[in-house]
Parts: structure tokens; sequence; C-alpha cells
């Protein structure tokens, strides 16, 4: 399967506790994207890389949050001291540049803060 | 504030009729993609269009690029059940290359 392959695929938390989600992308793609999905919502831009660097943050990623990509090729979500509103959907997503953004997604982490 | 605006929000019809679901903005984009994403899974791409006026063609389902780049429509023929799922438009802006705009998305239900 050549596709977005995204770990774990749940994640259930107790308020406080940090974090970590994988994403890896499509072999040949050099771009990679972090979203986030919340119920009833389109997903909202977090962060991209392009190889290994972080070109853009969205002003939604709070110092909480923390995305790294070593090596452009897998990359990790990490959220420290989660809060109950950070549950949603963790979209992640890669593309090749330099084509058009067509972004391919890969399945989600969907996490829930208790 | 959402960039793009899709109506309508829910939609609920019969198998074997038509519809529309639209997405407008007052923002020009460089390119504008629609996705369907089912429930626990996320988007998959449809189409992406980037020629102002561009119309494409998917089987039953027809894309359209308004000719200002400001908005689009999906156009489905004769809807089937598996055509259920929340229809997503996301449009990429030249002064910020590099991140996707959603709407909130239309949840389409097509009835057997």
């Amino acid at each position: 399967d050549t596709g977005v392959s995204q770990d774990p695929r749940h994640k259930i938390t107790k308020r406080g506790q940090n974090v970590t989600f994988r994403c890896d992308p499509i072999s040949e793609h050099n771009r990679l994207y972090w979203y986030r999905q919340t119920l009833g919502q389109g997903p909202e831009f977090l962060t991209y890389f392009q190889n290994e660097a972080q070109l853009e943050k969205s002003r939604l990623l709070s110092d909480r949050f923390s995305a790294e990509r070593p090596k452009g090729s897998f990359s990790t979500l990490e959220i420290q001291r989660t809060e109950q509103g950070d549950s949603a959907m963790y979209l992640c997503a890669s593309s090749l540049v330099p084509r058009l953004v067509e972004a391919f997604f890969g399945q989600g982490t969907r996490l829930t803060v208790v | 504030t959402q960039l793009l605006e899709q109506s309508p929000q829910f939609l609920s019809i019969q198998e074997g009729e038509n519809l529309t679901v639209y997405c407008n903005s007052s923002s020009v984009f460089s390119s504008l993609q629609w996705y369907r994403q089912e429930p626990g899974e996320g988007p998959v791409l449809l189409v992406t269009v980037v020629t102002g006026g561009e119309v494409k063609k998917l089987k039953r389902l027809t894309f359209q690029f308004g000719d200002a780049r400001k908005d689009s429509s999906l156009h489905i023929t004769a809807a089937q059940p598996g055509d259920t799922g929340l229809y997503l438009c996301a449009g990429e802006r030249g002064s910020t290359l590099g991140r996707l705009y959603f709407g909130r998305g239309t949840q389409l239900t097509v009835w057997p």
C-alpha cells in the first residue's frame, strides 16, 4: 500500500497528558501537511513541511503543539498538556511539489481528551 | 469566518434524483478541489480545477470552476446510495501557497 499512513487511528487520553501521532506520507511526496477537523467542520490547516523544513504554521498551532519531520520522511505531531478542546480528528496529508496542492490524506487519528 | 462557504450544509434525497452543491467565496483561488469523506476516514480527492470556467466530468459528477475563480459547483446526476458522504471543497490561494482552505462540507444522504 502506497497511501498515507497514520498511527494510531484512535487515542484516548486524560487531560494534561502528552500525546504523539505519527504520519508516513506517500514515499515520493516531498510535502507533508497536518490538519485538524472537529465535528461539523472542514479540516483546518495546522502546518506543513517541504522535505524536512517546516514552512508554515497556523495560529491554531499553539505552543503546546509541535511537529517534526526529521530526514524529510515521516512526521510526528506532539500535543503537550492536552486539553478537552484538543479533541478532534488529526489528519495528515502529502503532496508532490511543484504540482498543485493535491493533498492525499491519511485515515486520521481520532483524539479524545477526557 | 470560513473563506469558502458551502451550501447546502445537509442534503437528503432519493436515489435517482439530481443535485448541486455550491462552494462560494469572495476570494480568488489559484486552484480548487473537491473531496469526499466517509465517517471516520480522511478526505479523498475527487477532482482539481485550475482554470476559470473549467468544467470536469467524473462519471455522474460534474465539477465547474467559476469564471472569476471564486466559486465552484458539484453536480451529481442520478444520485445513488453509494454517493452518500461529506463533500468538501478546498481552495489554494496564490498568496498562501502550500495550504488548503476547506469549506464546512455538505453532508449528502441518498436513500434507496
